[in-house]
């Protein structure tokens, strides 16, 4: 509904392990934002990209990386992955511009960390 | 970004208007109030959002007090559907664009 994908839908891994996450953004725009959203919780921000850089980053450890490509789809890779890493991962698109900074989510990537 | 109060849940019947007020006594003269809804296990939904003058659009109406301390999001027909957790975020609306979540309301539409 919001034209914001997230791919794979689910995913389990082992502690230790590596992921990446992907997000394509609406059309039109240009920044994408994560969000961590633990059982129970309302989501946490985790950083933003606009125009392939990091525009903020909330309380999160370096090994919660992620990059913006040029047609403005993003990554989140998280390294050495913890037990509490097991979330629901969001990402948003927006238009940095102005008044239309609305964000809009994608449908989220549900990770288990075993 | 200042701090949102909203009551942990809430029910309604279903036709009836829903109403669900959102605290931000501490809202700055540049931030918007947000609002915006989750059904089990999706991501947000965006609802809608104002500075200081009531709004409405196809899903709902915001109504911000003048002194703009405080907010009531209306469902004017509430439905099975509307059954979600709401969130109402303030937010400047120019830099940093994080959305600060808090723990919401859950509505509960009732048959």
């Amino acid at each position: 509904e919001t034209g914001v994908t997230q791919s794979p839908t689910h995913l389990i891994k082992t502690r230790g392990q590596q992921v990446t996450l992907r997000c394509s953004s609406q059309s039109g725009h240009n920044t994408v934002s994560w969000y961590q959203q633990a059982l129970g919780q309302g989501p946490q921000f985790i950083f933003q990209y606009y125009r392939e850089e990091e525009n903020g980053r909330g309380n999160f450890p370096p090994r919660f990386s992620g990059l913006q490509f040029p047609n403005y789809s993003s990554e989140l890779n998280v390294n050495a992955l913890e037990l509490d890493d097991s979330a629901l991962y969001l990402c948003a698109s927006s238009l940095n511009m102005g008044l239309k900074e609305t964000q809009y989510f994608g449908p989220g990537t549900r990770l288990l960390v075993l | 970004d200042a701090k949102t109060t909203q009551p942990t849940s809430m029910d309604c019947a279903e036709g009836r208007a829903a109403n669900l007020p959102c605290n931000h006594s501490t809202i700055s003269g540049n931030e918007y109030v947000y609002w915006y809804r989750q059904i089990h296990s999706q991501g947000p939904q965006y609802i809608i959002h104002g500075l200081k003058n009531n709004e409405t659009n196809e899903m709902a109406s915001l109504i911000i007090t003048e002194d703009r301390k405080s907010s009531t999001l209306i469902l004017p027909h509430a439905t099975l559907r509307d059954t979600a957790v709401y969130y109402c975020i303030v937010k400047v609306i120019q830099g940093a664009q994080k959305l600060v979540f808090g723990q919401g309301t859950r509505l509960t539409i009732n048959p």
